[in-house]
């Protein structure tokens, strides 16, 4: 089946710092690709929709300007943390399809888990 | 998108059928029924998904009631490996198609 790679798989920073995260299709071009968060014993929480060539969509209540999201090419989204503190401590997840739709299954990466401290 | 309803947590001995339930009573016609499960710190993986028929591969299969108000996922011989969070997702068109996960079925596979 399809591949979707993260990079890195865990990251630890200083509280301050800004951390980069990587979401790759390996085996298809996807236009679109999603960004979740997932605190402990918690469910994925949709934080924002990546666009190839176009600005991100920001689910409301995250901040567009702490998450920065890049989508500079129809294989890979950036999720940059900007100024992380430890409350942004989670494990982040993206997700993305061959082609959109609802008939269309979604492959998800296997999430980077960031401590800040 | 419609909203799910999932019992928290279920068990099933190792070799049985383990049937998870969904209710999704304010489905929309041209709403999917998917279903993902969730092993420990890894991300979702898919099972599978279906409009109006019953759908079968070689992980689950998947019933869904006629009037399509629920649903339920069944592994035919849990296996310990099974043992993870089990979503049930209705996927419509907002934020263009994403996956908006609920609280999920916690599976406990035992011996």
């Amino acid at each position: 089946g399809a591949v979707v790679s993260q990079h890195p798989s865990w990251v630890i920073c200083k509280s301050g710092t800004s951390v980069k995260i990587e979401c790759r299709s390996l085996d298809f071009q996807a236009t679109t690709m999603f960004w979740y968060r997932q605190f402990p014993k918690q469910s994925l929480m949709l934080m924002a929709t990546s666009n190839e060539g176009s600005k991100a969509t920001y689910e409301q209540g995250v901040e567009k300007d702490k998450f920065l999201i890049n989508h500079a090419s129809l294989t890979l989204s950036t999720l940059t943390v900007t100024s992380a503190h430890p409350e942004d401590s989670s494990f982040y997840i993206c997700s993305a399809s061959p082609r959109q739709g609802r008939d269309t299954e979604a492959f998800f990466g296997q999430g980077t888990r960031l401590t800040v401290v | 998108d419609a909203k799910t309803t999932q019992p928290p947590s279920m068990d099933c001995a190792e070799g049985r059928a383990a049937n998870l339930p969904c209710n999704h009573s304010t489905i929309s016609g041209n709403e999917y029924v998917y279903w993902y499960r969730q092993i420990h710190s890894q991300g979702p993986q898919y099972i599978i998904h279906g409009l109006k028929n019953n759908e079968t591969n070689e992980m689950a299969s998947l019933i869904i009631t006629e009037d399509r108000k629920s649903s339920t996922l069944i592994l035919p011989h849990a296996t310990l490996r099974d043992t993870a969070v089990y979503y049930c997702i209705v996927r419509g068109s907002n934020s263009g198609y994403a996956l908006n996960f609920g609280k999920g079925t916690s599976l406990l596979v035992t011996p």
